[in-house]
């Protein structure tokens, strides 16, 4: 059983495409994540949301725009792609607290030519 | 704000060797760390953490971590590394956030002769 599992694992686009890429987690965990690691494995943290409500917006451009339908899914979705969007997304979901840790799904390489 | 460094970006090491990995985090409050672990092509998975109690603290395959709160540290530290130790090591930290963001440190990448 997948406990958080994202698609697609791999997504080639051209710029200024839009892409989407869905997250959902079976855990019954309050909270998820999109985190973005770039080519150097330098995690960063984007959003994190609770019971569906946006938490945490790390200063990402406003191209990106999560969305929660139920606390048990965060989608991303990203207008006009441009060629630093290039990385793996994870999303990852845990019990609310700080000393929760994070269950993360298995990522999506985004290449955008 | 929180931050997290780690010192060393790439080590190589031959099995049966000794590991540790360092880590230091700034953040004057109570703080809440964690050891992630990215094998290659996976998504990271815990090793362990560390939120109260002993500063010593066990994880899986053998690895384990000390709490040094008067040196802001929490290395990872593993008696013998195996091939299969080869993977990405993250240090993290969750604090002051009402558990909304964990920090991440660069990773170290740790490359395991046989």
């Amino acid at each position: 059983d997948t406990a958080v599992s994202q698609t697609p694992k791999y997504l080639v686009t051209q710029m200024g495409n839009d892409k989407s890429i869905k997250c959902e987690q079976n855990l019954g965990h309050d909270t998820m994540y999109w985190y973005k690691q770039d080519s150097k494995k330098f995690l960063k943290i984007m959003f994190s949301y609770n019971n569906k409500e946006l938490i945490i917006n790390e200063t990402v451009p406003n191209r990106f725009s999560p969305k929660s339908p139920d606390k048990a899914h965060l989608n991303l979705h990203i207008n006009s792609l441009e060629l630093g969007d290039s990385a793996v997304y994870f999303c990852a979901s845990s019990q609310r607290g700080e000393n929760s840790p994070l269950h993360f799904g298995n990522g999506t390489r985004l290449t955008v030519t | 704000a929180q931050s997290v460094s780690q010192h060393n970006h790439h080590v190589i090491l031959s099995e049966a060797a000794s590991l540790e990995l360092g880590c230091n985090y700034s953040y004057g409050g109570t703080v809440n760390l964690f050891w992630y672990v990215q094998y290659p092509g996976q998504h990271l998975q815990l090793l362990l953490k560390y939120f109260s109690g002993d500063p010593l603290v066990k994880g899986i395959k053998g690895f384990e971590a000390e709490f040094i709160k008067s040196k802001f540290s929490f290395n990872l530290r593993k008696p013998s590394v195996q091939w299969s130790d080869t993977a990405e090591y993250f240090c993290a930290v969750n604090a002051g956030t009402g558990g909304f963001k964990t920090i991440f440190g660069a990773g170290t990448r740790l490359f395991v002769k046989a």
